[in-house]
């Protein structure tokens, strides 16, 4: 069926180094997409979110990139922080009579070396 | 605080007994979900409200599963003869608008970590 996924499970990275992790879709009736931080105990958290008529959305050290030719989107992360280390995952939502129900993708793991 | 409360932080049950889930979103806030994330995975739609309304309940995996938030603020989830595969972290999210093509975030509690025995 279709689904929001994620390429890796884990990335690992230097502290001060760019992260940058990625996610496929594959529905096309998604209209907007967000990215969540999930720390260990704690709720997902919203990052950025970018709706299907822009290709890019910058935030504070976070940028969000969505192609929607290859249903890829990605969240970059610069200058990367201890305090990023977390589960990230990125969430579809699609117009529908649930609102702003959010179907989300399985997560990746961002491991910062000090 | 002003944020989504959820309680209790950790539930431990008996496979069979009944338990209660309880949510309560920042106020003022018109949306209500709830969301089921098994270990290691992302999170899942059990359901939605828009004030008292229950709109949307296609995500609640039995019929022991039931919602209600009668008077449009706060939530209970009730998972009755629980059994093992209930086993999960289950998250309340709010937001201030009622959905529709208004798009924006929701805000998460810390869940309600239940596992049955």
């Amino acid at each position: 069926g279709e689904s929001v996924g994620l390429h890796l499970p884990t990335l690992s990275v230097q502290e001060g180094d760019n992260s940058i992790i990625n996610c496929a879709y594959s529905n096309s009736a998604s209209d907007y997409f967000i990215w969540y931080k999930q720390e260990s105990g704690k709720g997902p958290q919203f990052i950025i979110d970018i709706r299907s008529n822009m290709d890019k959305r910058q935030g504070q050290r976070v940028t969000v990139l969505l192609n929607k030719t290859v249903k890829h989107l990605s969240l970059q992360i610069a200058a990367t922080q201890p305090g990023d280390s977390a589960v990230y995952f990125c969430a579809e939502n699609r117009n529908n009579n649930a609102g702003n129900m959010l179907t989300f993708g399985g997560g990746t793991r961002l491991m910062v070396k000090p | 605080g002003a944020g989504v409360s959820q309680s209790p932080r950790y539930k431990v049950a008996k496979r069979g007994q009944d338990v209660a889930l309880r949510c309560d979103p920042i106020s003022g806030h018109v949306s209500l979900f709830w969301y089921q994330q098994a270990l290691g995975q992302g999170p899942e739609f059990l359901t939605y409200f828009q004030n008292e309304a229950q709109l949307d309940k296609s995500g609640l995996p039995s019929d022991r599963f039931f919602a209600e938030r009668p008077e449009g603020s706060v939530s209970t989830l009730k998972i009755q003869r629980t059994q093992q595969e209930d086993s999960a972290v289950y998250l309340c999210a709010s937001s201030p608008a009622g959905g529709g093509v208004v798009r924006e975030k929701l805000f998460f509690g810390s869940g309600t970590q239940l596992s049955v025995l």
